[in-house]
């Protein structure tokens, strides 16, 4: 079975540009997750998708956001780059529905690199 | 919000000795601790996880043990191999939000 595929692997933007990245998750999975990893501040969770609805959001501007297709496959956008979103963003797939009455496996992508300069 | 913390930040052993990795977390209803292992270049790949109401978990050379009222949980890594050497993360998760990751440890395998 196939992993977590994200597109593009490395991207490199101009501050006050707008991006979206890509991610089709493990076949059979419903919930997709987006994270952000920098040096400084390491995994930080963005937001969390089933079944086309965000069902829980990390603490991060409105400048971030996504949107999940009926196949599973979700989009992350971020507009009005700043230097600070330079970093690595993740993307993870699971089978279970957040907030099922016992825990979940998430499974990572490669990640994107992006750099805003 | 959940609150981890891991320990050290890195970690050198000889090959073939063991490791072991720390985190705490402050947040009692999480319910859901899995450990990551990242290598350069590459995503977070989970090697191993427990759930609460588990107090210690084995898979081959990995083991994981959870102590609730203490609120820590810990990773072994036993007979450790060079392909070992990578930034391993704890997460917990607290029952709503995604994730939360401790700042990570570097392992360092010495041959």
């Amino acid at each position: 079975k196939a992993g977590v595929t994200q597109t593009p692997r490395y991207l490199i933007k101009t501050r006050g540009q707008q991006v979206t990245l890509s991610c089709s998750p493990i076949s059979g999975h419903r919930s997709v997750s987006w994270y952000q990893q920098t040096p400084g501040q390491g995994l930080q969770f963005l937001f969390e998708y089933f079944s086309e609805t965000q069902r829980n959001k990390g603490n991060f501007p409105g400048r971030f956001s996504g949107r999940q297709f009926s196949n599973s496959r979700s989009e992350m956008n971020v507009s009005t780059l700043e230097l600070g979103d330079s970093a690595l963003y993740l993307c993870a797939s699971s089978f279970r529905e957040p907030g099922a009455a016992f825990a979940y496996e998430q499974y990572f992508g490669p990640g994107t690199r992006l750099t805003v300069t | 919000g959940e609150n981890v913390e891991q320990h050290p930040s890195t970690l050198s052993v000889q090959e073939g000795d063991s490791a072991v990795i720390k985190c705490t977390y402050s947040d009692s209803a999480s319910n859901y601790f899995p450990w990551y292992k990242q290598e350069l270049g590459k995503g977070p790949q989970l090697i191993i996880d427990i759930r609460s109401n588990v107090g210690e978990k084995k898979d081959q050379r990995i083991a994981v043990t959870l102590n609730k009222t203490a609120k820590h949980f810990s990773l072994h890594i036993t007979e450790t191999q060079p392909e070992d050497s990578a930034v391993y993360f704890c997460a917990v998760h607290p029952g709503a939000d995604g994730l939360t990751f401790g700042k990570g440890t570097h392992l360092i395998i010495q041959p």
